[in-house]
């Protein structure tokens, strides 16, 4: 059973409006969310994160809302811009071990149109 | 400063041969990790590492094992590859005191 899921396999948004990516899990342990964005033929690269405690992160052009009641974060873009067509990840980070573990969602294909 | 370097970026095997990945990262970071991303599904751990000489299961660490005889490497090994394990393979490191971890570009095996 998926314990982070994104249920948007994509999506498509005009250049220059708001791109909100959406993400939920189940898992009450987790404390810790990340967005991570994928171009092609590389590897993930860390975007914005938000701690349990907060519910609101902003960094520029992006901000992650987290509503932990509804075990609901999502990722806005304002203005999104062609350079932000990627896949977005989220990820969820609890301890396990002697580890934090990151729990990914399946992701998103943001597609920003000229 | 490359980061996390994985090595090779392609590989086609045949069932039953062995092979095994190279991830190297110069951060100095503590952490490594390796992941698989298989589609329509988000990354999933495979094995980790939380210092040299130590290495620990993931989610999926069934037909895999690893090695971190070196505090900037960490090898993947499949023993004997099955077409179950054609993905994607990325490495990651972190510091350890953080949850941000900095992914290679990839490894792309594929089991006929």
């Amino acid at each position: 059973d998926q314990q982070v899921k994104q249920n948007s396999p994509s999506l498509s948004v005009q250049e220059g409006r708001i791109s909100i990516l959406n993400c939920d899990y189940t898992n009450s342990m987790f404390d810790y969310f990340l967005w991570y964005k994928k171009y092609p033929a590389e590897g993930p690269t860390f975007l914005i994160s938000i701690s349990s405690i907060k519910d609101k992160n902003e960094d520029g052009r992006f901000t992650v809302f987290l509503n932990k009641s509804a075990k609901h974060l999502s990722l806005h873009i304002v203005p999104s811009q062609p350079g932000d067509s990627a896949v977005y990840f989220c990820a969820a980070s609890a301890l396990s071990g002697s580890a934090r573990q990151l729990t990914f969602g399946s992701g998103t294909q943001l597609t920003v149109l000229p | 400063n490359a980061g996390v370097t994985q090595t090779p970026k392609f590989r086609v095997l045949k069932t039953g041969q062995s092979m095994t990945l190279l991830c190297a990262q110069d951060m100095n970071h503590e952490y490594m990790y390796w992941y698989r991303q298989d589609p329509g599904m988000g990354l999933r751990l495979i094995h980790y590492s939380v210092g040299e000489g130590t290495t620990a299961k993931g989610e999926v660490p069934d037909g895999y094992n690893v090695s971190r005889l070196k505090k900037q490497n960490f090898l993947l090994g499949l023993e004997s590859a099955a077409p179950s394990q054609t993905s994607v393979y990325f490495c990651a490191s972190s510091p350890g005191t953080t949850d941000t971890q900095y992914f290679g570009p990839g490894t792309r095996l594929t089991v006929l």
